[in-house]
């Protein structure tokens, strides 16, 4: 069975700091990754997949298959960065998503 | 982006009594929707994967019986709460992926359920 570990339910950090959320998996195939953001009062959406290693909004995230590390982050963090972040993740070939608890990041000014 | 709606975003139900939930896709056909359930400061649980035409696949724990899932078609996907009781009172979520597209899943806005 796959599981989505996010270890920190909040991150709060100044405007200008460097952000890294946390994302753990346990999968014994080939996962794809994803991060999703769910900013305030609105739907969850997609923020990046680890398959298309682009970086949106300024956020990165690699997928460190030693590690089992999918870890977000940004090298500047931005008041409009905060919300909720989740982790998850899809199981080769499957449908589902396995999502994280989630992190929430709080960007201070 | 494609677009997942929800309805409706908030009810409030007597126990006992059923509840339906409506999830759509609005600009592209999902021949597989999903749906959530979320607790409070709590992740998204995977409930049942609906497939259009065919029975839903419950997740384990999952009560078929109580959790109506119908999916009639490509673009309609329903959730019946049936004989709700307090603890049934959650937010539920959907999710719907584009038939002829990639893997990416788009949410609807989720609908909050309380049962008095």
């Amino acid at each position: 069975a796959q599981r989505v570990t996010q270890p920190e339910k909040l991150l709060s950090v100044f405007k200008g700091a460097p952000v890294e959320l946390k994302c753990n998996y346990s999968y014994s195939g080939s996962p794809e990754l994803f991060w999703y953001v769910q900013y305030s009062r609105q739907r969850l959406q997609l923020l990046l997949r680890h398959i298309s290693r682009e970086s949106i909004k300024g956020f990165t995230a690699d997928l460190n298959k030693g590690e089992t590390s999918f870890h977000l982050k940004k090298p500047f963090a931005q008041e409009e960065d905060s919300a909720m972040y989740y982790c998850a993740l899809k199981a080769g070939g499957g449908n589902k998503l396995t999502f994280g608890t989630g992190t929430q990041l709080k960007v201070e000014l | 982006g494609a677009v997942v709606s929800q309805h409706p975003s908030r009810v409030i139900c007597k126990s006992g009594t059923s509840v339906k939930i409506e999830c759509r896709s609005l600009d592209f056909q999902a021949t597989t929707m999903f749906w959530y359930r979320q607790f409070p400061k709590q992740s998204l649980m995977l409930m049942a994967t609906s497939n259009e035409g065919s029975k839903a696949t419950y997740e384990q724990g999952v009560e078929k019986d109580k959790f109506l899932i119908n999916h009639a078609s490509l673009t309609l996907s329903t959730l019946t709460v049936t004989s709700a009781h307090p603890e049934d009172s959650s937010f539920y979520i959907c999710s719907a992926r584009d038939s002829g597209g990639d893997t990416e899943a788009f949410f609807g806005q989720g609908t909050r359920l309380t049962v008095v």
